[in-house]
């Protein structure tokens, strides 16, 4: 099966600048997750969908980050306006579903290759 | 909220030895820990995971073993080669929502 695909693969931009990246999860996956990752770290999420549903954006900068998934399947992210501190790989996940609180077993998680971003 | 702590950082380790990778998570409601390896400039991808009705899973050479009343988790390869070398990273999960990492180990396997 084809795996998670995400473009571009590398962006840089000036601060203040705006920048989308996109996804295409896995044929057949409900759920599909954004990370960041700055060097060094571990990734970190910024959403989760649920089909085109928004489970968790607990962690997303609001008043600068945005994303979609209107019809359920791809999804864009958005930063505006970029920050040096967005400086990142973003990458996006995707698994059939999710178990949610006792709803069955948890299932496993693919990644993009991720988009690599650079702010100066 | 949850938190996963990992350690080492760094491990360098010589060919065909063992390697241990050690993490703790702090929400005892996790119940799925998975563990990627991410090689440089490449995707996470899941080499094993665990869920929380087990102690312990093996896969030829990496097995991760699972102690819930002390919440860690380890990571252990066996007969380290040259192309185990990367980042590992242990996760842990409620019910496969949203992961939370650990900071990574860069493991470096000499020939």
């Amino acid at each position: 099966e084809a795996g998670v695909a995400q473009s571009p693969r590398y962006k840089i931009i000036e601060k203040r600048q705006s920048v989308a990246f996109w996804c295409n999860p896995i044929s057949g996956h409900a759920t599909l997750y954004w990370y960041q990752q700055i060097l060094g770290q571990g990734p970190k999420l910024l959403i989760q969908f649920q089909n085109n549903g928004v489970v968790d954006d607990s962690q997303l900068p609001k008043d600068r980050f945005s994303a979609e998934r209107l019809k359920g399947v791809d999804s864009t992210l958005k930063i505006q306006p970029a920050k040096l501190e967005d400086s990142a790989v973003y990458l996006c996940a995707s698994s059939r579903t999710y178990g949610g609180l006792g709803q069955g077993a948890p299932d496993t998680q693919y990644f993009g290759p991720g988009t690599r971003l650079t702010v100066l | 909220g949850e938190n996963v702590e990992q350690h080492p950082s760094t491990l360098s380790v010589q060919e065909g030895d063992s390697a241990v990778i050690k993490c703790t998570y702090s929400d005892s409601a996790s119940n799925y820990f998975p563990w990627y390896k991410q090689e440089l400039g490449k995707r996470p991808q899941l080499i094993i995971d665990i869920r929380s009705n087990v102690g312990e899973k093996k896969d030829q050479r990496i097995a991760v073993t699972l102690n819930k009343t002390a919440k860690h988790f380890s990571l252990h390869i066996t007969e380290t080669q040259p192309e185990d070398s990367a980042v590992y990273f242990c996760a842990a999960s409620i019910w496969g929502g949203k992961l939370i990492f650990g900071q990574g180990t860069e493991l470096s396997v000499k020939p």
